[in-house]
Formats: C-alpha cells, sequence, structure tokens
C-alpha cells in the first residue's frame, strides 16, 4: 500500500479565513513533505518532517505553518493568504529523510484564493 | 545549485507509437525517479532508478540511469490514451538536504487515436 491521503479535495478561501489542510499514511513513513504546484510547473518544495520533526522549510511565508501531530498525520495551517497562493498543495512521504528513498505522492488538495 | 533540464517539452504522438524523453543534469546523481501526473492529481511514482548503467522495466515503461549520473530516459512503448499526462523526472544525491528533490520541467504527453 503506497497511498497518502489529502483532504479537502478542493478548498475555496477568502483572504481573511483560516483554513487547514491535512495528510495522512499508513506506510509506516518518517518522513513527510508538503510541496506547491502550479499549472504545468513541477512540484517546489515547501516543508520537510523527519521523525516529526521539521527539518527543512524552503523559506516558506509565515502565512503557511506546517503541522505533524504524529508519524502519519501532517498538517498545513493557512492564515491570510493571498491570491497568487492560489495552487495545487501536494503532500509526500518517504520511508525516512534519507534523500535516495523514493517519495510518494497523495492527490493534492486545489486550493483557491479569492 | 542543480538543475535538470527535461525534454523534450511536450510531445503528440499517435496511439501505438513509441514514447522517448529524457533527462540531464549537471552534477551527479544518486536517485533518478520518474513521475507521471493526470490533471489535478499528485504525481504517481512510475520508477525508481539508483545505480548507475541500471534499466528498470514496468509494464510498457522503461527507464536507464546513465552511466555518466548525469542523465535518464524513460521509453514508452506502444502508447495508449491512458498514457496521456505530465511525465516528471526528478533526482537526488547524498549531498543533498534531507529529502530535498530536483526536479524536471516535465514533458507533457498527448496521445491521439
Amino acid at each position: 500500500d503506497t497511498e497518502v491521503t489529502q483532504t479537502p479535495k478542493h478548498l475555496v478561501m477568502g483572504m481573511t479565513n483560516k483554513k487547514s489542510l491535512k495528510c495522512e499514511q499508513h506506510m509506516g513513513h518518517r518522513a513527510m513533505y508538503w510541496y506547491k504546484q502550479k499549472a504545468k510547473k513541477p512540484p517546489e518544495l515547501m516543508f520537510v518532517y523527519s521523525y516529526e520533526k521539521l527539518s527543512i522549510n524552503e523559506s516558506v511565508p509565515s502565512r503557511f505553518s506546517p503541522e505533524c501531530p504524529n508519524s502519519s498525520l501532517l498538517n498545513l495551517h493557512l492564515h491570510a493568504l493571498q491570491p497568487e497562493d492560489s495552487a495545487l498543495y501536494l503532500c509526500a512521504s518517504s520511508q525516512d529523510g534519507d534523500p535516495l528513498s523514493e517519495q510518494y505522492f497523495g492527490p493534492g488538495t486545489r486550493l483557491t484564493v479569492t | 545549485g542543480q538543475q535538470l533540464n527535461q525534454s523534450p517539452q511536450s510531445m503528440f504522438i499517435q496511439e501505438g507509437e513509441d514514447v522517448s524523453m529524457n533527462c540531464t543534469s549537471s552534477s551527479i546523481f544518486n536517485t533518478w525517479l520518474w513521475y507521471k501526473q493526470d490533471p489535478g492529481e499528485g504525481p504517481v511514482l512510475l520508477i525508481a532508478l539508483y545505480k548507475a548503467g541500471e534499466l528498470t522495466s514496468n509494464g510498457r515503461l522503461t527507464a536507464q540511469f546513465g552511466i555518466t549520473r548525469k542523465d535518464s530516459f524513460l521509453n514508452i512503448s506502444a502508447s495508449i490514451p491512458s498514457d496521456v499526462g505530465i511525465y516528471f523526472c526528478a533526482g537526488s544525491t547524498i549531498t543533498d538536504s534531507w529529502g530535498k528533490l530536483q526536479f524536471g520541467a516535465g514533458t507533457q504527453v498527448v496521445v491521439t487515436p
């Protein structure tokens, strides 16, 4: 089973709203990732959690706040977003934070900021 | 920093034809991954390569890790309509920070009946 699930599938929010994206995996993976993807572009790394600790923050604005409650769950809290933040947000996981290990992606959350 | 050059950018092919795409890097990679992404979905891992010269197949897909460790190619044989999508190569080295993959820009494949 190589399934990563994400909720919601679609999200529309205003610039003053607070919302959260959720990601879950049950593969026993110890590294989880958030990516942002614009149309027809490759995914761009935002955050990496390794063994439930934040190991990489790619200089992401503070209006995006990640949280890893346990090894199976990853959240992305959103607050005061801008229209240019509209994108597909992808969660991924890998066995550990080893850069050589395979990453498995979820289906993504399509976010629209109005 | 490292850059991955993926080509071609797009391909329009007829059903039944073979497809070939490749990625090159300015630096040596230790891992090459190939993903396919359908519209509105997340990338799906097709093939993972870990050794220089490695040739791996997954059904009609074949990928190779170049001998120089700076390139990889993906072939799709006898294309079918469901092969439509964007294919991304991705690579990493043991010197990368934890979990950082470099992605190519993608190859969009369109299959016509």
